[in-house]
Parts: structure tokens; C-alpha cells; sequence
């Protein structure tokens, strides 16, 4: 079983419509939570982190379930500028401090006008 | 404006030939990564460090080895280069703790995509 998993895609959404993603991860030891932002032939970008009361930060929600191991995003009122890969990405706390990021192969988004 | 540096964005090597990728960044972090990224595999590290001359395994360290002599320069050594090596690489940076890595996240350069024929 893969560490951290989500749904590929590719989810293409119209403009205006909300677009949720899930991810599921297999240890439950995880400290913390992320989603980053990868566009088309570019590197990977801190889009937010994810807090277990759950956070939003304009359009964008995510939350987290510790229970049932899974994180999830919600984008309202999707703009075509969202277009993107959306990588999940789990933190392993190693020690002193020091952590180790785990990614998902991420799920492509297209918004179309 | 801070960033990581990685020394080319498009190279091509022969097989059996050593590759040297170099990353470099301006942030004072401890941490430094090297991953690759292959389609349907997503980001899958290979080397860490932690520090000056410390280093430890990621998950396919097999084929690769890595150096940290300063702490603003991570170096990625492929030692004899094979067509399976054939990959996008990432480097990327963070600072030590989590409320710094839940915050800021980790900077990645912006990739050195490797062909090796």
C-alpha cells in the first residue's frame, strides 16, 4: 500500500463550480499535513497546510481526519488559474526536529472556462 | 527573493557516464532534498541531509550518492548514469522544526530534467 494515495484524475471543472479532493494516508504516526500546488513544468508550491480543526484560507478548504486517515480539499468557486496538479503531502516527524515530507502522485486539475 | 538554484534545467548524459546535478540555496536552511519525479510515481526522495557532511537514505537511494560539503550546497552524484535514471530531479530546502516546515513549507528548485541515452 502506497504511503500517501489519491485519485489521479483528471477532474476537468467548469469555471465557478466546486471541486473537492481526498487523500488517504497509511501511517497513522503522521504529525502534519500539507497540500502543494504543482503547475504544468514547474516545481512544487505550498498551497496550505492542514490543521486538525481544519483550516480556510479564501476559497480554499481543507480538513483533516485522523480517524479514518484522510485529508481533504475543497475549492469553491474554481478560477481557471487553479488549473494544476495538487500533491497531498504527509510529514514524518524523524527527530530533533528534523522532517521528512512524503508525497502523493498528486490529482490534476483542468478548469474549463 | 529567496530560492534554490539548481545548476541546469535540461540535460542529456551517455550511459556509464558520472552526472553531477548541483543545488544550491540562499535560505540558511539545515535541511536539504533530493527527489525525483516520474509519471503515475509522483515525488519519491533519495537522499537527505540534515546538516553539513551528514546525509541519510530516502526511499530509492539505489544508484545515487550525495554530498554536502557546505551547508548551502547539496550535490546529487549518479554514479555510473543508466537509462532508468532517466527522471526529473528536484531539490529543496526547509528549516528545522515543524511549526517552520507547517509554515513555510519546502522550497524546491526548479528541476533538472535528466535523459540518459
Amino acid at each position: 500500500r502506497k504511503e500517501v494515495e489519491q485519485d489521479p484524475g483528471p477532474f476537468n471543472v467548469p469555471e465557478g463550480a466546486t471541486v473537492a479532493f481526498n487523500c488517504t494516508y497509511s501511517n497513522s504516526a503522521s504529525q502534519s499535513f500539507f497540500w502543494y500546488r504543482q503547475d504544468c513544468r514547474k516545481e512544487p508550491k505550498l498551497l496550505m497546510s492542514v490543521y486538525s480543526s481544519g483550516n480556510e484560507d479564501g476559497r480554499f478548504t481543507a480538513q483533516l481526519n485522523r480517524a479514518s486517515q484522510y485529508i481533504s480539499l475543497l475549492i469553491r468557486d474554481s478560477k481557471l488559474s487553479d488549473s494544476a496538479t495538487y500533491l497531498c503531502v504527509v510529514n514524518e516527524d524523524l527527530n530533533f526536529g528534523n522532517e521528512k515530507l512524503t508525497f502523493g502522485t498528486g490529482t490534476r486539475l483542468t478548469i474549463i472556462p | 527573493d529567496v530560492k534554490v538554484t539548481q545548476s541546469s534545467r535540461y540535460l542529456v548524459k551517455r550511459t556509464g557516464e558520472k552526472v553531477f546535478l548541483e543545488c544550491v540555496q540562499d535560505m540558511d536552511h539545515e535541511n536539504m532534498f533530493w527527489y525525483r519525479q516520474d509519471p503515475g510515481l509522483g515525488l519519491r526522495l533519495i537522499y537527505f541531509s540534515y546538516d553539513v557532511k551528514m546525509k541519510e537514505k530516502g526511499d530509492i537511494p539505489e544508484g545515487y550518492s550525495v554530498s554536502r560539503e557546505k551547508k548551502e550546497r547539496f550535490s546529487l552524484i549518479l554514479e555510473s548514469a543508466s537509462t532508468n535514471q532517466t527522471s526529473m530531479y528536484l531539490c529543496a530546502s526547509s528549516p528545522t522544526g515543524t511549526w517552520k516546515v507547517a509554515n513555510y513549507g519546502y522550497t524546491f528548485g526548479s528541476g533538472t530534467r535528466l535523459t540518459v541515452v
